[in-house]
C-alpha cells in the first residue's frame, strides 16, 4: 500500500477483555514503532523494531503489553486483560533506515 | 533515552504573524536527526520539517524554518505569515542513529483569524 496502514481504525472493549492491534508498515521500512496518544496528550513511546535486532519494549507500561513484528512487516500491539486507563490512541509509524517516520491514521481504542 | 523536552503546552497566534515554538533535547550522542511533525485534528501526523545534526544549516520549507542550536540543544520552529490552516498540535522529535525515535509532549498552536 501507499502509506502506513493500522487496523481496526476504532475498537471499543469491554474491561478486562484481550484486543489485538494491527500495522501494516510501508514496504520496505527496516523500523516499525508504536506509540500511545491519550487525548490532548503527547506521544508516549511503547516500542521499536528495527531490522531483526531485538525490540526495545522499554516503553510497554505493563505486562499486558506486547508487540510481534513477523517477517520483518506486520506488527501486532495486544494488550491482555484491557483496564480502562487502557483507552487512548494507539499509533503505529514506520521508517526506511535514518529518515522520518510515516504515521498511519491510528486505532481509537475505549475500554468500557 | 533521550529526552525531548517541549515546555509551551499552549500558544496562540494571529493570523498572518510569526510564532516560534521551543524544543530542546537531552542526548550524548553526537550523530542524529530533528523532526517537527503537525498533528492536526484529523489526527494524522505530517512532516513538517527535518534537521541532521551534521548539517550546519538550518533547514528551511517555504514558511516554516528552524533554529537549530547544536551545543546548546536547541531545536526551535518558526512559523511565518501564520495561517488558520497551521491550529494544529506540534511535536518536536528526536531520532538517534540507529533510527529509534522519542517525541516530546507537545504544543497546541492555535492561530486566530
Amino acid at each position: 500500500g501507499a502509506g502506513v496502514s493500522q487496523s481496526p481504525s476504532n475498537k471499543v472493549t469491554e474491561k478486562g477483555k484481550d484486543v489485538e492491534l494491527r500495522c501494516d508498515p510501508i514496504s520496505g521500512h527496516t523500523a516499525l514503532y508504536w506509540y500511545r496518544q491519550s487525548l490532548g496528550q503527547g506521544l508516549e513511546f511503547l516500542i521499536y523494531f528495527q531490522g531483526n535486532s531485538a525490540p526495545d519494549k522499554s516503553g510497554l507500561p505493563s505486562d499486558r503489553f506486547s508487540a510481534e513484528r513477523t517477517g520483518g512487516s506486520v506488527s501486532t500491539l495486544t494488550i491482555q486483560r484491557t483496564q480502562q486507563e487502557d483507552s487512548a490512541v494507539y499509533l503505529c509509524a514506520s521508517s526506511p533506515v535514518l529518515t522520518e517516520a510515516f504515521f498511519g491514521q491510528g486505532t481509537r481504542l475505549t475500554v468500557v | 533515552a533521550q529526552t525531548v523536552t517541549q515546555s509551551q503546552p499552549e500558544m496562540s497566534v494571529q493570523e498572518a504573524e510569526t510564532v516560534t515554538l521551543s524544543c530542546t533535547y537531552d542526548t550524548s550522542e553526537n550523530n542524529y536527526y530533528l523532526f517537527w511533525y503537525k498533528q492536526p485534528p484529523s489526527r494524522q501526523m505530517i512532516l513538517v520539517i527535518r534537521q541532521e545534526a551534521y548539517k550546519q544549516q538550518n533547514a528551511t520549507e517555504n514558511r516554516f524554518s528552524v533554529n537549530f542550536q547544536k551545543a546548546a540543544k536547541s531545536f526551535s520552529l518558526k512559523i511565518s505569515d501564520s495561517q488558520l490552516g497551521d491550529t494544529a498540535m506540534y511535536f518536536c522529535a528526536f531520532m538517534r542513529f540507529n533510527n529509534d525515535m522519542r517525541f516530546g509532549a507537545g504544543t497546541r498552536l492555535t492561530v486566530k483569524p
